[in-house]
């Protein structure tokens, strides 16, 4: 079964610091990774994904991932973070063949000016 | 091109009553996915329908059904409503599942009263 973690419920940073949000993730085959981002009373709306290839991916609003497959982890990252960046962060894993998506419980973002 | 439409927005009920959201895919997409978020549980895998038949299906009782039509809009149903069914329900669409990204509609947060 796939399963994935999010080790910190809240996340605190200071405005231009870097910030990284922490996911593992568990599954029996090849996984699609993904980061997703929910500002308050709005839906979910996608940064970036991993499928194959480099392990390094780019997304949206500056933000990056890298996937790490010896340590299961898919930690979204970004070089220098803004006020606007504070929302709830979800990692989702999908094993490739499953249909369904599984996210992670969340991880609360908070960018301090 | 149009995001994922869901209606209506909000809804207010009682228990014991039923419900239908709405949902409209992103044009050319044929698969859609629906999602309960609450605080407590986070976000949980309610079904996916393609081409009108459904796929796959989560961990819910058969009070929550589901159906899509011929142009790919979906609705989802909710009878014999009980007050742990308040959440805000989210839809995703994407071309066919899989890798894919799914895209999310900005939800209907339903209240039971």
């Amino acid at each position: 079964a796939q399963s994935v973690a999010q080790p910190e419920d809240q996340v605190n940073v200071a405005e231009g610091n870097p910030l990284t949000v922490k996911c593992t993730y568990s599954v029996s085959g090849n996984p699609y990774l993904f980061w997703y981002v929910q500002y308050p009373n709005r839906g979910l709306q996608f940064l970036l994904k991993y499928i194959t290839g480099d392990n390094l991916v780019k997304g949206s609003y500056g933000f990056e991932a890298e996937f790490n497959k010896s340590q299961t982890s898919f930690h979204l990252k970004k070089p220098s973070a803004l006020v606007s960046d504070s929302a709830l962060y979800f990692c989702a894993v999908r094993e490739a063949g499953a249909r369904q998506l599984t996210f992670g419980s969340g991880t609360q973002l908070t960018v301090l000016p | 091109k149009a995001g994922v439409t869901q209606t209506p927005r909000y809804l207010i009920k009682t228990r014991g009553q039923q419900v239908t959201l709405s949902c409209s895919p992103i044009s050319g997409h044929r698969s859609v996915s629906w999602y309960q978020q609450t605080p407590g549980q986070g976000l949980q895998f309610l079904f996916e329908y393609f081409s009108e038949t459904q796929r796959n299906k989560g961990n819910f009782p058969g009070r929550f059904s589901g159906r899509q039509f011929s142009n790919s809009r979906s609705e989802m149903n909710v009878s014999t409503l009980e007050l742990g069914d308040s959440a805000l329900y989210l839809c995703a669409s994407s071309f066919a599942g899989g890798s894919e990204t799914q895209y999310f509609g900005p939800g209907t947060r339903l209240l039971v009263l």
